[in-house]
């Protein structure tokens, strides 16, 4: 079974300002997608930005970038330039390369203040 | 339709009475799924749809849970005699067949057990 853990229930940032936030995950899988995705008020999942475990490189998306470590099987995302419609739940997530059901962890709450 | 459309918005029933949540997925998506999200957690599978394939049901919590696609396209969750701990934001997402990493998601049901 994949368990994913995201370490920080709340997180706040100035706007304009960077912020990390944290998630890892447990697996014996070799293959695999990791994603964010953004939940804001209107509860729709949005995703962020996806990963391909078999890629080394980082993910990049406009402002939202990862660092994806996979030996110590850690996914951070990174926000820069932080705007106020950052505000919103975040959630890391996992799937297996064969799979099709999404493993989520319980999600940081980001507030990005004036 | 454009998007995933999910049905009721809201809805709040008494304990013990039976309630549909609805899903209408995006024309052509061959996948669909349902999660539920609890309060404070993360998503959690419940059930996975793809074409004429039987269904995946291995997330149900309960019997009392049930769930059918009606044509390859509208699906139907269905709980029985509903209970407090049932109270939870349902999701649904469709995807294509070929990328079950590009789910879309609608904007829930949120169900509250009184």
């Amino acid at each position: 079974a994949q368990t994913v853990t995201q370490s920080q229930p709340e997180m706040s940032v100035q706007e304009a300002e960077t912020v990390t936030l944290s998630c890892t995950y447990d697996t014996s899988e070799s293959n695999y997608y990791l994603f964010w995705y953004k939940q804001p008020p209107s509860r729709q999942m949005i995703l962020v930005i996806r990963q391909e475990a078999y890629k080394q490189q980082n993910a990049t998306e406009n402002r939202f970038s990862v660092n994806f470590q996979k030996a110590a099987k850690s996914f951070s995302l990174k926000i820069s330039d932080s705007q106020l419609g950052d505000t919103a739940m975040y959630f890391c997530a996992f799937m297996k390369l064969s799979g099709y059901a999404l493993n989520f962890g319980k999600g940081t709450s980001l507030l990005v203040t004036p | 339709g454009a998007g995933v459309s999910q049905s009721p918005s809201n809805k709040v029933t008494e304990k013990g009475k039976d309630v549909e949540l609805r899903c209408d997925p995006i024309s052509g998506h061959t996948a669909l799924y349902w999660y539920r999200q609890s309060l404070g957690q993360g998503l959690e599978f419940l059930i996975y749809f793809q074409g004429n394939s039987a269904p995946d049901k291995s997330g149900l919590p309960s019997d009392r849970f049930s769930a059918e696609r009606t044509g390859g396209s509208v699906s139907t969750l269905t709980i029985q005699r509903t209970q407090q701990e049932d109270s939870a934001v349902y999701l649904c997402a469709s995807s294509t067949r070929g990328q079950p990493y590009g789910y879309t998601f609608g904007s829930g049901t949120r169900l509250t057990v009184v």
